[in-house]
């Protein structure tokens, strides 16, 4: 089955522990894209990347990291996590240039910083 | 800059009413229109999409939208609306400003469907 995964689903830490959300797809995908929404604000993209080694800052990119080592593995890092992170993260994916095609949305990571 | 505006933030419409959800975008550049939906507690998924050709696009769910380029503006509907399309609905404009692919969502607008 073609899908996006992320994961934790869910995950709640402290302020200033690092942690890494996975996100895998299994659909041969060279556009990958890491979005945050919160109520109000719609979506928001972090980062994106266009394919392997390649990536590039969205909308909202401060304190967040990412890589893009394998073309099916886009994890998202935050290093240092605050308050103001705590949202709801969706990783997508779609084939060749995103901005012509479908995204794929992953069901997304529930993430609470105290 | 590119950006996309969601009118209204809530629609409430009685069941097998129609419905319109409005979305304008601003743009100096060409660009490509998309329609996402969010079932309660799940990822988005395309309901449609304008990349060019007819203005008039049909999606799944009996959902359609119309491309208006002259007044900037891609609004969804559907002429009988059920229950089950109870849903958070997210316009998104695609634009390659510089060679680099960006996509900018609007805030949504949630759809209450009244019994």
């Amino acid at each position: 089955e073609a899908q996006v995964t992320q994961n934790p689903r869910y995950l709640i830490t402290v302020t200033g522990k690092k942690l890494t959300v996975t996100c895998s797809q299994n659909m041969n995908h060279e556009y990958m894209s890491w979005y945050r929404q919160d109520p109000g604000l719609g979506l928001r993209q972090i980062y994106y990347s266009m394919n392997v080694e390649v990536t590039d800052k969205g909308d909202v990119p401060e304190g967040y990291k990412v890589s893009r080592k394998e073309k099916r593995n886009f994890p998202l890092i935050l290093e240092s996590p605050s308050p103001n992170q705590t949202s709801l993260y969706f990783c997508a994916s779609s084939s060749s240039s995103g901005i012509y095609n479908e995204q794929f949305f992953g069901p997304g990571t529930r993430l609470t910083v105290l | 800059a590119q950006s996309v505006t969601q009118l209204d933030s809530q629609v409430p419409v009685f069941e097998e009413a129609p419905v319109e959800l409005r979305c304008n975008y601003s743009s100096s550049v060409s660009v490509y229109l998309f329609w996402y939906v969010q079932y309660p507690n799940q990822g988005l998924q395309l309901l449609l999409k304008y990349l060019s050709g007819s203005t008039l696009v049909k999606g799944i769910n009996g959902f359609e939208a119309e491309f208006n380029k002259s007044q900037t503006s891609f609004h969804l509907r559907k002429p009988s609306v059920h229950i089950s399309d109870t849903a958070e609905y997210f316009c998104a404009v695609s634009v390659r400003p510089n060679r680099d692919d960006k996509i900018i969502f609007g805030k949504g607008t949630r759809l209450h469907i009244l019994p």
